[in-house]
């Protein structure tokens, strides 16, 4: 069975400041794919980042950036200089032939 | 340029009633999507089509839902005789992807908000 994880209901960040939402996961797979979805109150959920299970390098989108560690099935997004725009719901998700998405992290940014 | 529309927005159900939701994906995205949303959760996988081949529907939480697309863009998710526990926000989304398992994005619609009384 494939399960996703995010163990922070909620996480708050000082506006310019960074953060750190984590995720893990379990597949018995060797090929999948990592994402990570922002869906802001009552919007559209929309792509943030997203990782080939194959390579080992991390992915980077701007400000945003994920920390994979296969081995430890470990997918955490990490949002640098945060800005108020970034408040939403934070949804990581694994595709092996169906997506399992996480049950979120709502991030709140102070200004 | 057009994403995935979803209509209605908002629906409000008796508890029994028949209900159809309907899904536009993106013109020319041969995958789609069906996901159910329960307040405060992440999104469940419930059905997936392949142009008109539904080619997974093991998410389906009983044979009162029924999921259908068949001219391979339009889809309509029907859900008959109504529960409570039906209550969530129905997402949809469109893939060019071509295998379930890929690297492609899923472009989601706004999703209805299905509450049944």
């Amino acid at each position: 069975a494939q399960t996703v994880t995010q163990s922070q209901p909620e996480m708050s960040v000082q506006e310019a400041e960074t953060v750190t939402l984590s995720c893990t996961y379990d597949t018995s797979e060797s090929d999948y794919y990592l994402f990570w979805y922002k869906q802001p109150p009552s919007r559209q959920m929309i792509l943030v980042i997203r990782q080939e299970a194959y390579k080992q390098q991390n992915a980077t989108e701007n400000r945003f950036s994920v920390n994979f560690q296969k081995a430890a099935k470990s997918f955490s997004l990490k949002i640098s200089d945060s800005q108020l725009g970034d408040a939403a719901m934070y949804f990581c998700a694994l595709n092996n032939n169906d997506m399992r998405f996480g049950a979120g992290t709502r991030l709140t940014v102070k200004p | 340029g057009a994403g995935v529309s979803q209509s209605p927005r908002y629906k409000v159900a008796k508890r029994g009633q028949d209900v159809a939701l309907r899904c536009d994906p993106i013109s020319g995205h041969v995958s789609l999507f069906w996901y159910q949303q329960a307040l405060g959760q992440g999104p469940e996988f419930l059905t997936y089509f392949q142009n008109e081949a539904q080619l997974d529907k093991s998410g389906l939480p009983s044979d009162r839902f029924f999921a259908e697309r068949p001219e391979g863009s339009v889809s309509t998710l029907k859900i008959q005789r109504t529960q409570q526990e039906d209550s969530a926000v129905y997402l949809c989304a469109s893939s060019l992807q071509t295998a379930p398992n890929s690297y492609n994005e899923q472009f989601f619609g706004p999703g209805t908000r299905l509450t049944v009384l």
